[in-house]
């Protein structure tokens, strides 16, 4: 069974622009996650998905980020416009109940210059 | 909100030695406490977690060890490997609550 997959493994962009990053979770995971973990601190939450809604985005920072699941199956996180601080490994999970253990993709680098 | 702190960021070994990873927390509601490990490059993974009603366990070299009135625990690591080496992250989680507050992470190095 393949797991959790994120794509880009990898982005560089330059401040003022925007990233749409992607998350695909295990299939038949009603709960999807997305987490950041900016160089040396804490894996922070951002927001939890339960199919297609949205049911806790207490983490989004503000509102330059918007998380979407539409038809409650992939995800997307799209950041507009960059800024330097938003830097980081994002990584996205999955889990089939709330309360079951989440499995974590590889993750997404976005580097902001 | 909960507040965990993970010590140390960074724990050197020679192979065969124990390595010890400790984090605090402050949410007394808090009754999960999982523990993951990130290979360089990889995903981070479930190696092993502990609830509030017990006091210790163990798989294989592993074990985890939980004392709830200190708001303490700590993973242990007996025999490292070379294959030990990655960040070890600790994590709560609180009743009713399906989100983790995670440490900053150990990076545990094994030398041979």
């Amino acid at each position: 069974e393949a797991g959790v997959t994120q794509f880009p493994s990898h982005s560089v962009i330059e401040k003022g622009q925007t990233v749409t990053l992607r998350c695909d979770p295990i299939s038949g995971h009603d709960n999807l996650y997305w987490y950041r973990r900016v160089m040396g601190k804490e894996i922070k939450f951002l927001l939890h998905f339960v199919k297609e809604s949205k049911q806790d985005e207490s983490g989004m920072p503000n509102n330059r980020f918007l998380a979407e699941r539409t038809g409650g199956t992939y995800s997307t996180l799209k950041v507009q416009p960059a800024e330097l601080e938003d830097s980081g490994v994002y990584f996205c999970a999955s889990s089939q109940t709330g309360f079951n253990e989440q499995f974590f993709g590889p993750g997404t680098r976005l580097t902001v210059l | 909100g909960e507040n965990v702190e993970q010590h140390p960021s960074t724990l050197s070994v020679q192979e065969g030695d124990s390595a010890v990873i400790k984090c605090t927390y402050s949410d007394s509601a808090s009754n999960y406490f999982p523990w993951y490990k990130q290979e360089l490059g990889k995903r981070p993974q479930l190696i092993i977690d502990i609830r509030s009603n017990v006091g210790e366990k163990k798989d294989q070299r592993i074990a985890v060890t939980l004392n709830k009135t200190a708001k303490h625990f700590s993973l242990h690591i007996t025999e490292t490997q070379p294959e030990d080496s990655a960040v070890y992250f600790c994590a709560t989680v609180s009743g009713g609550s399906y989100i983790p507050t995670f440490g900053r992470g150990t990076s545990l190095i094994v030398h041979p």
